[in-house]
């Protein structure tokens, strides 16, 4: 099945720097990922979809000049936590499509201190 | 309004019973719905999917559709206690809406 890449799994960073989190589709081309951020014992939250070549859509609460996004080619995106603050501590993790079923990378747990 | 609801739980069966686990959505639109699996601080993997009313079967979990009462349940069989774990429901309705989830512990 479709397999999902997500690096780092873990980071740590100090309050103010910047954390670049990249996803990358394996087998198959991905013209659409979805980003999302999970808080301790709560649901998935859409923080943006990215489509290859264009702007990511952001929803509605989630600063763009703060989470940027990039969707350069067809297997890879990143997003960059830019001046990271510990309420920014979260889990975050990519997924892949616009096919269904989504299929997720690992998730990446950043830590702020 | 919630797109997409489940109960939170905690939910506990005995290791070898069923496991029900249920979720309603609100969207009649909906054309897609998904089960996946959440363990502790790692990422959801897809279980099951299911796009037409009825049952659809996969070794130990069915996938169970009702449009008509917006409601799709998902049924682990002979459950292990390796399937604890916390079960997302997604509904695709031109993006996937999630629920938060249900919290299931098998208990040897």
């Amino acid at each position: 099945g479709a397999v999902v890449s997500q690096h780092p799994s873990r980071v740590i960073c100090k309050s103010g720097t910047s954390v670049k989190i990249e996803c990358r589709s394996l087998d198959f081309q991905a013209t659409t990922m979805f980003w999302y951020r999970q808080f301790p014992k709560q649901s998935l939250m859409l923080m943006a979809t990215s489509n290859e070549g264009s702007k990511a859509t952001y929803e509605q609460g989630v600063e763009k000049d703060k989470f940027l996004i990039n969707h350069a080619s067809l297997t890879l995106s990143t997003l960059t936590v830019t001046s990271a603050h510990p309420e920014d501590s979260s889990f975050y993790i990519c997924s892949a499509g616009p096919d269904s079923p989504l299929h997720f990378g690992n998730g990446t747990r950043l830590t702020v201190t | 309004q919630k797109e997409v609801e489940q109960n939170s739980g905690p939910l506990s069966v005995p290791e070898g019973a069923i496991a029900s686990l249920n979720c309603t959505y609100s969207d009649r639109g909906s054309q897609s719905f998904f089960w996946y699996r959440q363990y502790s601080g790692k990422s959801p993997e897809l279980i099951m999917f299911i796009y037409s009313n009825g049952d659809k079967e996969d070794g130990r979990f069915t996938a169970q559709l009702n449009k008509a009462s917006q409601y799709v349940s998902l049924l682990i069989r002979d459950s292990q206690p390796s399937d604890s774990a916390t079960y997302l429901c997604a509904v695709y309705i031109n993006q996937f809406y999630f629920g938060t989830g249900t919290s299931l512990t098998v208990i040897p």
